[in-house]
């Protein structure tokens, strides 16, 4: 069993879609950051979020802080092909003694 | 350009085969690390160097030996590993605030993808 959940463990969309990709944890996170990963290449921070309820937007991302900070998701707004990654979340969890603990990520794959 | 470079991108060894995988961060970051990252897993860290001292070991067989010469520099010695030791081996780093320890915001170099044959 995962720390850290994270679902749709695969995705493919065309081009202009929306989609959500989630974070959930049975413990709670004093900070949550979603990375991406592009084919070849390490992990790239895109986000910190600390505050339950916060909601962070970057460009057509938008992520959003559970009130309980257990959870997180990511919207995209009309997918680009240059979307295309894996996506991982990493929260550092309290009960586990801060550790950044890292889901095994969403593979989004947008088509033209 | 994240700032941590890690050589080589690929490398195929035996299960013999002595090699050393090489992380360079020129972000002026304190901590290092070592993970694993197997396909559909998630990441797993392997080491921490935190002012050069490793503070952290998880359990890693002891074919993986880390070194940190300097706060610049990070390598993981491979020796006599297996099949199942293929993977892309990632280093990052970050900046620990001072008189505390914190791993977030780690910063990932492209990594080394390693095949053992």
């Amino acid at each position: 069993t995962q720390l850290l959940e994270q679902s749709p463990q695969f995705l493919s969309i065309q081009e202009g879609e929306n989609l959500t990709v989630y974070c959930n944890s049975s413990s709670v996170f004093s900070s949550l950051q979603w990375y991406r990963q592009e084919p070849g290449e390490g992990p790239v921070l895109l986000v910190t979020v600390v505050t339950g309820g916060e909601v962070k937007k970057l460009k057509r991302l938008t992520f959003q802080f559970g009130d309980a900070r257990k959870d997180s998701s990511l919207h995209i707004t009309a997918a680009q092909p240059g979307d295309t990654g894996l996506y991982l979340c990493a929260g550092i969890l309290m009960e586990y003694g801060n550790k950044l603990v890292f889901g095994a990520g969403t593979i989004l794959r947008v088509k033209s | 350009e994240t700032g941590v470079t890690q050589t080589p991108r690929h490398l195929v060894m035996g299960m013999t085969n002595k090699k050393s995988l090489k992380c360079e961060q020129h972000l002026g970051h304190n901590a290092m690390y070592w993970y694993k990252q197997s396909a559909k897993k998630p990441l797993e860290l392997m080491f921490v160097y935190n002012f050069k001292e490793q503070t952290e070991n998880n359990s890693v067989p002891s074919r993986f030996s880390p070194e940190c010469p300097n706060s610049s520099h990070l390598f993981l010695h491979l020796h006599t590993l297996q099949p199942e030791d293929s993977a892309l081996y990632l280093c990052a780093s970050s900046q620990v605030p001072p008189g505390g320890y914190a791993k977030n915001i780690q910063y990932f170099g492209a990594g080394t993808r390693l095949s053992v044959l």
